[in-house]
């Protein structure tokens, strides 16, 4: 099956910095999601994005199929951009394969 | 905005007991999931169901069983919860049979089984 692996585990950042964020997934996919986990464990649409690029604010989000990865940047990362990040792929049936996540932290 | 809601957020439950979880969704969706997520382990799927009264086992059934009576809702079952079953759980749906579809969570469901 497929499998999703993200880097880097664990993330420090001052506020104000920009980060990057990788998913690689080891098989074609029809689905590919970022999530962000918030404290009480609800997991929030950041983008849905099988393929090309898309931009929310500061963040944004490219997936290239063809080379079978993803990244999410964020800029001018803030306090509240912490949490945990998960990529998601997702299989012909529909049920979504999940990365380890990153865990994000952003110092004041 | 899509909207899918879970019965509870928190849930203690003792060893023995049967255990339901509902999930509602209210955009129509074909296709609704149940995961759950573990330290360490990330988020796996347990089950999900793609029409009425349709159920497909995931990755980690055991010990669960589902009920798919009405579109919009879709039960978890622990038949006889065990600690190995305090987890935090998750509900999901999504548009469309088949994958392709962007998917939706619930706020999940933290239980704890002593």
């Amino acid at each position: 099956g497929i499998q999703v692996e993200q880097s880097p585990p664990d993330l420090i950042l001052q506020e104000g910095a920009n980060s990057t964020l990788r998913c690689n997934f080891s098989d074609s996919v029809n689905n590919l999601q970022w999530f962000h986990q918030n404290p009480w464990g609800q997991l929030i649409n950041l983008f849905y994005i099988p393929s090309g690029t898309k931009q929310n604010g500061r963040l944004s989000a490219t997936t290239v199929a063809t080379e079978r990865y993803s990244l999410l940047y964020i800029s001018s990362s803030q306090t509240t951009d912490s949490g945990v990040y998960f990529c998601a792929a997702g299989r012909s049936q529909g049920n979504l394969i999940f990365g380890k996540g990153t865990k994000l932290s952003v110092k004041p | 905005d899509v909207k899918v809601t879970q019965s509870s957020r928190y849930l203690v439950k003792r060893t023995g007991e049967k255990v339901f979880l509902e999930c509602v969704q209210d955009m129509d969706h074909e296709n609704m999931f149940w995961y759950r997520q573990d330290p360490g382990l990330g988020l796996r799927l347990i089950y999900f169901s793609y029409d009425v009264k349709m159920k497909e086992k995931g990755d980690i059934p055991e010990g669960y069983s589902v009920s798919r009576e009405k579109k919009e809702r879709f039960s978890l079952i622990l038949e006889s919860a065990s600690t190995n079953q305090t987890s935090m759980y998750l509900c999901a749906s999504s548009f469309g049979t088949g994958g392709g579809y962007e998917q939706y969570f619930g706020p999940g469901t933290r239980l704890t089984v002593t």
